[in-house]
């Protein structure tokens, strides 16, 4: 089965400590995102990857990084300087970022409900 | 800039009700426009979409024209079931395929 994968589902982290999420594909998708949820509200972007080896900050950057070493994986790591960490965390895929047709749609995992104690 | 305005829920419906989800949007252009739907504990499903101006996306008896005059994609649904209770998110494809969302409306389907 083709799909996106998020681990772990649910994770725990004291203050302080860096923590990453897992995202890995399996679609052959080019471009990768990772958005981060707070109850009531839409996603808001942190990063994108549009190939392997590049990536770029979205609305939300200050306190996350990322790495695109391979197609099929995009890690986040939430650093100790987010302030405030606490939210669901999705991941997303497409097969290509600009094409600005059937392919630029963007496909999610399960998600990574992070909780700061 | 790019924005998405969704009426705000709870949305409470019977079942067989007809639904409909205001969705709003501002936008340069004409960008492609998306429902997607999350059941509780999950991530996104992409429901539907739409690429320009007068297409209507449909999927699983959920429909949504994309009318430019209004800026508008509603969703509607002619008879909704328990298992349609979820929260529906309406989006829009701005730069680089960024993704803009409303901040969501959860629906409730009781029997």
């Amino acid at each position: 089965d083709g799909g996106i994968t998020q681990s772990p589902k649910y994770l725990f982290r004291k203050e302080g400590q860096n923590v990453t999420l897992s995202c890995e594909q399996n679609l052959n998708h080019d471009a990768m995102y990772w958005y981060r949820q707070d109850p009531g509200q839409g996603l808001r972007l942190i990063y994108y990857s549009q190939i392997v080896n590049d990536f770029q900050k979205g609305d939300i950057a200050e306190g996350y990084s990322v790495s695109r070493e391979k197609k099929e994986s995009f890690p986040l790591t939430v650093t100790s300087a987010q302030k405030n960490p606490t939210a669901f965390y999705l991941c997303a895929s497409s097969a290509e970022q600009t094409s600005g047709g059937p392919t630029d749609t963007q496909y999610f995992g399960p998600g990574t409900r992070l909780t700061v104690l | 800039g790019n924005s998405v305005t969704q009426m705000e829920g709870p949305v409470t419906l019977s079942e067989e009700a007809f639904l409909t989800i205001n969705c709003t949007y501002t936008a340069t252009g004409y960008p492609s426009l998306f429902w997607y739907v999350q059941y509780p504990g999950e991530g996104l499903q992409l429901l539907l979409k739409a690429t320009k101006a007068d297409d209507k996306g449909s999927n699983k008896g959920f429909e949504a024209t994309y009318r430019k005059e209004t800026t508008s994609f509603h969703l509607e649904k002619g008879s909704v079931q328990v298992s349609d209770s979820a929260v529906y998110f309406c989006a829009l494809r701005g730069g680089y395929n960024k993704l803009i969302f409303g901040a969501g409306t959860r629906l409730a389907v009781h029997p």
